[in-house]
C-alpha cells in the first residue's frame, strides 16, 4: 500500500471539531485514500474515503489537497464515544488488501 | 447492508487444540476475505487473503500449514488455528472489501486464549 503518516495521538474536547490528518505523498492517480476507526476491542468501522473531491457523509468529511498528497478527516463534532484509533489507508493491488499503519488514537474529553 | 458476521466473539481453548472461526457475508458475496491478526496495542497485521474456491494467499512469515483458511462458498470463509500454543492468543478479525459504498466491512473480531 502507498505508505501513510499520521500523528500517533491527538486530544479534542467534546463538541468541537477534530481535524485528523494523514500524509500520502507516494498515493498514485488512481488510487482512493480510505479511513477506518477501531474503537477498543471491537473490529474496525469504515468511515469514509474518496479519491479527488471532498466527500461528507453521516459520519465525518474527507477533505483531499488538490496535489492528493495528503488529506484530511474531519468528525465536525466529536463526542465520546469517537473515542478511537482512526487508520488512513490506501489500498494498493488487484486484491485490493488494506494495510494497516499505526493510526492515530483519538481522545475525545469532557 | 454489507455486513460481516464472525463467530464466535470469543473462545479459550487448551493448547494443543484446533479452533475454527467463521467469517460470513451476510447480504452480499465476498469472493475475498481477509484474515487480520491484532496483539494488544498493536495495530491490525494481515495474515491472508481468501480467495473462493482456491487457495488462500499467506503474507509472509505467517504459516500456513497453522493457520488453514477455506473458503468454500461465496459468503463463508473459515480460519482454523490448529495446534493451538499460547503465543497464538490473539484478536482474529476478518473482512470482505470492495464494496463500493462502505468500502471494506470487518467482522466484530474474535478474541482467541490459548492456556
Amino acid at each position: 500500500d502507498a505508505k501513510t503518516t499520521q500523528p500517533p495521538s491527538m486530544d479534542c474536547a467534546e463538541g468541537r471539531a477534530a481535524n485528523l490528518p494523514c500524509n500520502h505523498s507516494t498515493i498514485s492517480g488512481n488510487e482512493y485514500v480510505y479511513w477506518y476507526r477501531q474503537i477498543h476491542s471491537q473490529g474496525p468501522q469504515y468511515i469514509i474515503h474518496g479519491l479527488k473531491n471532498n466527500e461528507t457523509n453521516e459520519m465525518a468529511s474527507l477533505i483531499i489537497t488538490e496535489d492528493r498528497k495528503s488529506s484530511t478527516l474531519i468528525l465536525p463534532h466529536a463526542t465520546l464515544r469517537d473515542t478511537a484509533v482512526y487508520y488512513c489507508i490506501v489500498p494498493t493491488g488487484t486484491a485490493s488488501k488494506l494495510t494497516f499503519g499505526t493510526g492515530t488514537r483519538l481522545q475525545v474529553t469532557l | 447492508g454489507a455486513v460481516v458476521s464472525q463467530h464466535p466473539s470469543w473462545v479459550i481453548c487448551k493448547s494443543g487444540t484446533s479452533v475454527k472461526i467463521e467469517c460470513r457475508s451476510l447480504d452480499f458475496q465476498a469472493t475475498t476475505m481477509f484474515w487480520y491478526r491484532q496483539f494488544p496495542k498493536q495495530s491490525l497485521m494481515l495474515m491472508a487473503t481468501s480467495n473462493e474456491g482456491s487457495k488462500a494467499t499467506y503474507e509472509q512469515g505467517v504459516e500456513k500449514d497453522k493457520f488453514l483458511i477455506n473458503h468454500a462458498s461465496l459468503t463463508l470463509s473459515t480460519l482454523t488455528v490448529t495446534s493451538a500454543h499460547p503465543e497464538d492468543s490473539s484478536f482474529y478479525i476478518c473482512s470482505a472489501g470492495g464494496v463500493s459504498n462502505y468500502g471494506y466491512t470487518f467482522g466484530s473480531g474474535t478474541r482467541l486464549t490459548v492456556v
